[in-house]
């Protein structure tokens, strides 16, 4: 399968606990994108990267939430002292141009208890 | 700003049926993408279709046809003798003057047998 993979797919964590989630983009594919779901609501964005560059990050994210994407390849999201709030399908999605359609993982669900 | 307005939040139908979703976006650029992405129980947003501001053609695909209206600044998406198998959530998406894609809402569709 070569689409986008994403790891874990659900995370179970306490609240106050720091977790980190991975994304492996298509592997031609240079630009990266971070979104978040709630129930019932449509992808926010978080963050992208060209490359290894960070673009752009959303005025929404706190500085608990950092992401990297060392060499231009896999990227993580790590969150910190996580809190009930973060609880949402995080969505990690790849495409190969500026103006192209995003293609999406499966997601990983955080449930923070 | 950039804005989606996915007014319709569930739609209801029965097994061969024809179901239209609208789609209303705002920007001020003239150039500018629209997006359609399907996302099923499963949870993985399938992308459907990509149209940029200059080509008002509407396209057809099998069962499915997008009306693209500048006038309304609407991008409907219609299906024709629905299955079941097209019970899904549905977003409709935007990028314009940025490189990220900002979704709607999403309108959740259900096919009755």
């Amino acid at each position: 399968d070569t689409g986008v993979s994403q790891d874990p797919r659900h995370k179970i964590t306490k609240r106050g606990q720091n977790v980190t989630f991975r994304c492996d983009p298509i592997s031609e594919h240079n630009r990266l994108y971070w979104y978040r779901q709630t129930l019932g609501q449509g992808p926010e964005f978080l963050t992208y990267f060209q490359n290894e560059a960070q673009l752009e990050k959303s005025r929404l994210l706190s500085d608990r939430f950092s992401a990297e994407r060392p060499k231009g390849s896999f990227s993580t999201l790590e969150i910190q002292r996580t809190e009930q709030g973060d609880s949402a399908m995080y969505l990690c999605a790849s495409t190969p141009a500026a103006t192209g359609e995003l293609f999406f993982g499966e997601g990983s669900r955080l449930t923070v208890l | 700003a950039q804005k989606v307005t996915q007014a319709q939040t569930e739609i209801s139908v029965v097994e061969k049926e024809d179901v239209t979703l609208d789609c209303v976006y705002e920007t001020r650029d003239t150039t500018y993408y629209l997006f359609w992405y399907k996302q099923p129980p499963s949870g993985e947003l399938v992308f459907l279709i990509r149209r940029n501001s200059f080509d008002e053609q509407n396209e057809i695909s099998g069962r499915y046809s997008w009306n693209f209206q500048k006038s309304t600044s609407s991008f409907n998406f219609t299906i024709t003798a629905s299955q079941v198998v097209d019970s899904a959530v549905y977003f409709c998406a935007l990028r314009a003057g940025t490189d990220k894609l900002i979704f709607g809402t999403g309108t959740r569709l259900q096919v009755f047998p």
